[in-house]
């Protein structure tokens, strides 16, 4: 019930192409929906994150499409660029971090995008 | 722009020692976090502690684990008797009071367990 599954495991695009990584959860209590972009000797970083009254959100190159009753969200990457590669994970948490629950994550997108 | 750091980058002890992860979170944050990720897997989180105390645990945080914030900047996680299968990146995180207060997280101790 906790479990966020994450597809596809890796992904190479060329520039400019428009990956799309895909994520689905099974706790209708989850609230807050976020992407997470880890670089190689980093730590995540917050990328966007979407909350499930809203169907789309996008900021700059980075949209997040949410299906509530499919239980279902995904991370599109417009224009992608070699600098977009890295691994990307989409998370979900049952209310809002700030209150200092757990974020649980998917298994991870690695990301590669050729220039 | 303020940020989270983690220290040593990386330690490596021999199995059944006790080891201590240390983290600085950001300055004005009152949630911290502890997340670990072996090698090749997904991100897990081990506990959030808030107002001096555990709010909540996962089942990887058994008794092995123990987390304290000694004074008013550090955050450490101590791993009393170090397992094989402890070796794995640990993140330390922090966020704020706001209802999408995001989380920032340190770069991360690599331990390896030997």
């Amino acid at each position: 019930q906790q479990q966020v599954k994450q597809s596809p495991q890796s992904l190479i695009v060329q520039k400019g192409g428009i990956p799309i990584i895909n994520c689905a959860y099974e706790n209708t209590a989850f609230d807050y929906f976020p992407w997470y972009q880890q670089f190689p000797g980093k730590g995540p970083a917050l990328l966007i994150a979407i909350r499930p009254d809203v169907s789309e959100k996008k900021e700059g190159r980075f949209t997040i499409s949410f299906n509530k009753s499919a239980k279902q969200f995904s991370l599109h990457i417009m224009d992608s660029q070699p600098g977009d590669s890295a691994t990307y994970f989409c998370a979900a948490s049952r209310v809002p971090v700030g209150s200092g629950s757990r974020l649980t994550f998917g298994e991870g997108t690695q990301l590669t995008v050729n220039p | 722009e303020p940020e989270v750091t983690q220290t040593p980058s990386h330690q490596v002890t021999q199995m059944g020692q006790e080891v201590i992860l240390r983290c600085v979170p950001i300055s004005n944050h009152l949630y911290f976090y502890w997340y670990r990720q072996i090698l090749g897997q997904k991100v897990e989180f081990l506990v959030s502690f808030y107002n001096n105390e555990i709010s909540e645990k996962s089942e990887i945080f058994d008794d092995q684990f123990s987390v304290e914030r000694p004074d008013g900047s550090n955050f450490t996680l101590k791993i009393r008797s170090t397992k094989l299968e402890d070796s794995a990146m640990y993140f330390c995180a922090s966020g704020g009071t706001g209802r999408n207060s995001p989380l920032h997280f340190g770069n991360g101790t690599r331990l390896t367990v030997t």
